[in-house]
């Protein structure tokens, strides 16, 4: 199967601060990325989706400027939580979509960032 | 109304037993439909796409209703190892993906 990673896996910060999470596909090119959020005991709630050399789309909600998606090459994807504060701290994840167009179905996901804002 | 909605669980199952559990949905236009397992702290992985006619994957069989719009998991002889929480997992029209909650198991010796 193909293979995403994301970087950091776990980051602590101070509440202020801003905070990259990068997310690649290994062995495939990705048109197409999403980026979710899980909060504990809660299903995965689609914060965007970033489409490679176009503005990412946002989902109601979701704060444009707070939360910053580049996807500047098919096979990265960066998410800046910019100012973070503690009710920022959760779990994300993104995913990577092998098909282009509006066909997502197979979708292969990162193993995740923990992201904690003292 | 959640579009997608889970019993939380935790079902709690002898090993070597079997186990099943449901997933609703709202949307009736929904297109594909998933399951997806995720252990703590972890991201979640393809468990297996489920087709209209029904189909399974070694002790996992996976059932579609469109008209009561549901989706079922069936797990038989339960491993320790099949303990985790499972993700339902419905696309819209968009082929966007909606996650359900998901659903405890804790496989018991």
């Amino acid at each position: 199967g193909a293979v995403v990673s994301q970087h950091p896996s776990r980051v602590i910060c101070k509440s202020g601060t801003s905070v990259k999470i990068e997310c690649r596909s290994l062995d495939f090119q990705a048109t197409t990325m999403f980026w979710y959020r899980q909060f504990p005991k809660k299903s995965l709630m689609l914060m965007a989706t970033s489409n490679e050399g176009s503005k990412a789309t946002y989902e109601q909600g979701v704060e444009k400027d707070k939360f910053l998606i580049n996807h500047a090459s098919l096979t990265l994807s960066t998410l800046t939580v910019t100012s973070a504060h503690p009710e920022d701290s959760s779990f994300y994840i993104c995913s990577a979509a092998r098909t282009s167009g509006s066909n997502y179905n197979e979708q292969f996901f990162g193993p995740g960032t923990r992201l904690t804002v003292l | 109304r959640k579009e997608v909605e889970q019993d939380p669980g935790p079902f709690n199952v002898p090993e070597g037993a079997t186990v099943a559990f449901n997933c609703t949905y709202s949307n009736s236009a929904s297109q594909s439909f998933f399951w997806y397992r995720q252990d703590c702290r972890k991201e979640p992985k393809l468990l297996m796409s489920v087709y209209s006619s029904g189909n399974e994957d070694g002790r996992f069989t996976a059932q579609l209703n469109r008209a009561s719009q549901y989706i079922s998991l069936l797990i038989r002889d339960s491993k320790l190892s099949d303990s985790a929480t499972y993700l339902c997992v419905v696309t819209d029209s968009w082929g966007k993906f909606q996650f359900g909650a998901g659903t405890q198991v804790v496989v018991t010796p």
